[in-house]
């Protein structure tokens, strides 16, 4: 079945770092998300793709759609500690099929 | 706006038993998903309904149902509760069905002893 492998599965950075986390998959998505899950609530939707080789950015946050549409990277600039949570990636397929990365566990250290 | 409601938020129960878990969309919107969500395991879709209509359905066993109710409120069931289910539930809405903009609530922790 559809799989998408993230990276990496945790990080520990000091506050003020830029950090940068993948997804990538063997099969295409027409549209990448990325959301973000701060500890005791539901997910958050940060950043939507919807077009090959699409950057998008909100506030310190970029992301893109990768040109092959088999994957897609956020970044985030000048970490702050409230940047602290787990992000996903979610791939949706022409059927509309989500499938959700394993998650990147976030740590920052002020 | 309000958010999406999930209730309870916290329940224990022991093995053998049925839980009912309730999730209360955002106003207008017609899907709702369900996730389950443990540690090893990340995030796992349940089922999805659009209009009282299961629209898809996960790798879960029979065990876990859900249902849509015509004010797009929606209840998952659990039944004869193993160990293994203990987990994070959370559901999601949306405007239309299959799209990825969800909009989460803050979960239902089942502990199963």
């Amino acid at each position: 079945g559809q799989q998408l492998n993230q990276s990496p599965q945790s990080m520990f950075i000091q506050e003020g770092e830029d950090v940068s986390m993948n997804c990538t998959s063997s099969s295409i998505f027409n549209t990448w998300l990325w959301y973000k899950q701060d500890p005791g609530e539901g997910p958050v939707l940060l950043i939507a793709l919807y077009k090959a080789g699409e950057l998008t950015s909100n506030g310190r946050l970029t992301a893109q759609f990768g040109i092959t549409r088999k994957d897609s990277f956020l970044n985030i600039s000048a970490s702050i500690p409230s940047d602290v949570g787990i992000y996903f990636c979610v791939g949706s397929s022409n059927t509309g099929k989500l499938i959700f990365g394993q998650g990147t566990t976030l740590q920052v250290k002020p | 706006k309000a958010g999406v409601t999930q209730t309870p938020r916290y329940l224990i129960k022991t093995r053998g038993q049925q839980v009912t878990l309730s999730c209360s969309p955002i106003s207008g919107h017609r899907s709702v998903s369900w996730y389950q969500q443990t540690p090893g395991q990340g995030l796992q879709f349940l089922f999805e309904y659009f209009s009282e209509t299961q629209r898809n359905k996960g790798n879960f066993p029979g065990r876990f149902s859900g249902r849509q109710f015509s004010n797009s409120r929606s209840e998952m069931n659990v039944s004869t509760l193993e160990l293994g289910d203990s987990a994070l539930y959370l559901c999601a809405s949306s405007l239309a069905e299959n799209t990825g903009e969800l909009f989460f609530g803050e979960g239902s922790r089942l502990t199963v002893l």
